[in-house]
């Protein structure tokens, strides 16, 4: 039982390019949820994914976009990344959207130069 | 939209110390408050949920504290480890039910326990 993996673990763009974060949980949850983290801020919310087939905006979806593959895969894909989309991402997952607590991934961290 | 705030950023305390980490938010409507602990390079690790009808809860040499009406919580932690030492995060999930499990986290607190 991994939990909730994530890949890459590290990864450098160059402004303008794309790439897409890849997250599978293997818990059977229904909800998944993608965070960055910048120094300081604390975690905040993409998008999430509160059953397969659905997707929401989080409180940061500017210059993202999600696809919920099946139940076990949520993956954020960035179409043209900026210096500003250098932070740290966290996958999470929970049973549904009302279970109270959230299982994270070990992170992506993204430089964009 | 919810505010949640950590003092102090960062903490350093020698072992064996009693210490407490603060969290305040600024929109009392919530429906519940947790603790997590986060790792260097690792991802997060929930210590303490606390239902926004309680007062508090205890595991082990943690015990947090919730005081809705003041949007205050806090993490109290007993006879601080070198094991310890992390970032601890605090997230409030909000009151409406329409919100789903979207969380608001605070900053974090990064503590250092010296041996």
């Amino acid at each position: 039982n991994a939990g909730v993996t994530q890949t890459p673990k590290f990864q450098v763009l160059k402004t303008g390019q794309s790439m897409t974060l890849q997250c599978a949980q293997d818990m059977n949850h229904n909800s998944m949820y993608w965070y960055r983290q910048d120094p300081g801020m604390g975690l905040r919310l993409i998008y999430y994914s509160a059953s397969e087939g659905t997707t929401d905006k989080g409180e940061v979806p500017n210059g993202y976009n999600v696809s919920r593959l099946n139940k076990r895969e949520f993956s954020l894909r960035l179409e043209s990344a900026a210096p500003s989309q250098t932070s740290v991402y966290f996958c999470a997952s929970s049973p549904d959207r009302v279970s109270n607590e959230q299982y994270f991934g070990p992170g992506t961290r993204l430089t964009v130069t | 939209k919810q505010e949640v705030t950590q003092i102090p950023a960062a903490l350093s305390v020698p072992e064996g110390e009693n210490l407490v980490l603060n969290c305040s938010f600024t929109d009392s409507a919530i429906y519940n408050l947790q603790w997590f602990r986060q790792d260097p390079g690792k991802g997060l690790t929930s210590l303490l949920l606390i239902q926004s009808s309680q007062r508090e809860q205890t595991s082990g040499r943690l015990n947090a504290s919730l005081d809705k009406s003041s949007g205050r919580s806090t993490l109290y932690i007993a006879a601080s480890q070198p094991g310890d030492s992390a970032t601890y995060l605090c997230a409030v999930r909000p009151g409406n039910n329409n919100a789903g499990n979207m969380l608001t986290f605070g900053g974090g607190t990064r503590l250092m326990v010296k041996p």
